[in-house]
């Protein structure tokens, strides 16, 4: 079965800039996670869809960021405007119903200048 | 919210030598804990999981124990290959893993030729 799908793989952009990246998680999977991963820490949770609704987004920071998934299915997340602070590898993540295991997409590495 | 340290940051061992890797969480509702390997420029992928309900899970080389009175958990790689180089990182999820995971900062595991 396909993995979960994520572009684009890079980005370089500048501060103050918008930027959006775009998952898609495997076939079937009701519940996907956006995680930040800054270089040399593990992934924090940005971000819980279940279908389209969220779970849980107390990690999100609103005033820049945003996502979405309006039909259940692909998923983006956006930033804008963008800070220096925000340069770190995005990750997407999907789980099946009644299922424990988190499958993680290649991730989109940010660059902020 | 859930804290999960981990330890070393940097493990180097002789190939075929065992490589330990030790983490603790704060929570104790966290009831789900999986090992995510993470390759250069490659999303983590789970190599195992453990829920709280059980001492210790084994797979081949890989095996990972949980004292919950504790709050440790540990993961254990015998007669390591050069494949294992990587960096691998330990999470807890309350929610048997519903939840977002809450990862540690990773461990840069080196296989000695």
């Amino acid at each position: 079965e396909a993995g979960v799908a994520q572009s684009p793989r890079y980005k370089i952009i500048e501060k103050r800039q918008s930027v959006a990246f775009w998952c898609n998680p495997i076939s079937g999977h009701a519940t996907l996670y956006w995680y930040q991963q800054i270089l040399g820490q593990g992934p924090k949770l940005l971000i819980q869809f279940q279908n389209n609704g969220v779970v849980d987004d107390s990690q999100l920071p609103k005033d820049r960021f945003s996502a979405e998934r309006l039909k259940g299915v692909d998923s983006t997340l956006k930033i804008q405007p963008a800070k220096l602070e925000d340069s770190a590898v995005y990750l997407c993540a999907s789980r099946g119903q009644g299922k424990e295991t988190q499958y993680f997409g290649p991730g989109t590495r940010l660059l902020v200048l | 919210g859930e804290n999960v340290e981990q330890h070393p940051s940097t493990l180097s061992v002789q190939e075929g030598d065992s490589a330990v890797i030790k983490c603790t969480y704060s929570d104790s509702a966290s009831n789900y804990f999986p090992w995510y390997k993470q390759e250069l420029g490659k999303g983590p992928q789970l190599i195992i999981d453990i829920r709280s309900n059980v001492g210790e899970k084994k797979d081949q080389r890989i095996a990972v124990t949980l004292n919950k009175t504790a709050k440790h958990f540990s993961l254990h790689i015998t007669e390591t290959q050069p494949e294992d180089s990587a960096v691998y990182f330990c999470a807890a999820s309350a929610g048997g893993g519903a939840d977002g995971l809450t990862f540690g900062k990773g461990t840069h595991l080196i296989i000695q030729p």
